[in-house]
């Protein structure tokens, strides 16, 4: 079983269309987790830290459960820009160590 | 004012060569990595330090050294280049803790021939 698990997709949405993306993860110890965002032929960036209670970032909802090792992300109102490949990310406890999921690509039309 | 960068951004060479892949922050972290993210897009660690310290090595050919001469580079060098070694080599960094962000370099496109 991978560490961190993702549905690769393509997801194929209209503009302004809510998205879902999830993922879950192996390791129980882990302690931080985020989603980063990795446009084609470019390096992976930060989109957003997920905390237990859930968080918010405009049009974007993290969410944790921690009791199933599951992580969500919500997008609302789909932009052209949100085209990219969405990528969870786990960090184990003690080491400095990412752990990435294949990643979730979204392509969103006109 | 690139926080992450590493050199070159294309490397095409040929099958048996050595090549080195420099990376250099400017942030003040104490923590650099190198990672690989194959053909099938997969990313994955391979190594990571501390100040100047190795504290992630994992399962990577003997052929993959990396070199940290002080806090702000990580190097890799690659003995015996194969063709399997083709891939984007991307260069991290971060501050010592659980939460803090990861900054990427814009990677380097690797292809053995």
């Amino acid at each position: 079983r991978k560490e961190v698990e993702q549905d690769p997709g393509p997801f194929n949405v209209p503009e302004g269309a809510t998205v879902a993306f999830n993922c879950t993860y192996s390791n129980s110890a882990s302690q931080s987790f985020f989603w980063y965002r990795q446009d084609c032929r470019k390096e992976p960036k930060l989109l957003m830290s997920v905390y237990s209670s859930g968080n918010e970032d405009g049009r974007f909802t993290a969410q944790l459960n921690r009791a199933s090792q599951y992580i969500s992300l919500l997008i609302r109102d789909s932009k052209l820009s949100d085209s990219a490949t969405y990528l969870c990310v786990v960090k184990d406890t003690g080491f400095q160590k990412l752990v990435f999921g294949t990643g979730t690509r979204l392509l969103v039309s006109p | 004012d690139t926080a992450v960068s590493q050199t070159p951004k294309y490397l095409v060479t040929q099958m048996g060569n050595d090549k080195s892949i420099k990376c250099e922050q400017n942030l003040g972290h104490d923590t650099m990595y190198w990672y690989k993210q194959d053909s099938k897009k997969f990313l994955k660690i391979m190594f990571s330090y501390n100040n100047k310290e190795l504290i992630i090595n994992e399962t990577v050919p003997n052929r993959f050294s990396p070199k940290s001469p002080d806090k702000a580079h990580l190097n890799l060098h690659i003995n015996s280049l194969e063709l399997g070694d083709s891939a984007v080599y991307f260069c991290a960094s971060s501050r010592t803790g659980a939460g803090n962000t990861i900054y990427f370099g814009e990677g380097s496109w690797l292809t053995v021939v």
